[in-house]
């Protein structure tokens, strides 16, 4: 069974720095791998898709890359702001299943 | 643009009763899913739809049913409402028809409480 794991469970830093938000996963027969962003009380929204075949991915302040023998993802945001407050998921797509982990609350002080 | 809709937004139940959550979708996406989310549970799948006319069951299907009416519409009933499906309900679809599913997009959710 695919576990999926991130660390830490919530962060906190002041405006501007850079963040680094990590995933982990027991399975490396992944297809691809999806990081989302969750506003309390909200839906998920996609940040990013990395292929399997990736290993890496970017979009704006946001960059993810993979390392499937290593079974490890790592999201980094760039000189975070106070609205990048959320809690970032991240899921393995293998077989129709997505695995979550329990997601990275991240606070960005003003 | 509208993506995947979810009605309706907020439920409450007595338990026993039975109730059909809608999921709509308008990116022409071949499958749709059903996830819960619990606090320290994560998301978890209910069951999903891999193309019209086809659905299979996720990690906790007991106490659900899932209709895929055609296309853009995948709905999920609860028959006889426990407690414990007290939850938030997640609908998503992709493009994907093959084992790889594609990016998922997901609706804003339905909270439903069952007393």
């Amino acid at each position: 069974k695919q576990e999926v794991t991130q660390i830490p469970a919530a962060l906190s830093v002041p405006e501007g720095e850079n963040l680094v938000l990590n995933c982990s996963f027991t399975d490396s027969a992944i297809y691809n791998l999806q990081w989302f962003r969750q506003d309390p009380g909200k839906g998920l929204t996609s940040l990013l898709l990395i292929q399997s075949s990736q290993r890496e991915q970017t979009s704006g302040r946001l960059n993810a890359s993979l390392d499937k023998s290593s079974g490890r993802s790592t999201l980094y945001i760039a000189a975070s702001q106070p609205g990048d407050s959320a809690t970032y998921l991240c899921a393995v797509i293998a077989n129709y299943k997505l695995s979550f982990g329990a997601g990275t609350t991240v606070t960005v002080r003003a | 643009n509208a993506g995947v809709t979810q009605t309706p937004k907020f439920q409450v139940l007595k338990t026993g009763q039975s109730m059909t959550l809608q999921c709509a979708q308008d990116m022409n996406h071949n499958s749709m899913y059903w996830y819960r989310q619990d606090p320290g549970m994560g998301l978890r799948l209910i069951y999903y739809s891999a193309s019209e006319g086809t659905t299979d069951k996720g990690e906790v299907p007991n106490g659900y049913n899932v209709s895929r009416l055609n296309k853009r519409e995948f709905s999920l009933r609860l028959e006889s409402a426990a407690p414990s499906q007290t939850s938030v309900y997640f609908c998503a679809s992709s493009a994907g028809t093959s084992r790889n599913t594609g990016e998922l997009f997901f609706g804003e959710g339905s909270r439903l409480t069952v007393l």
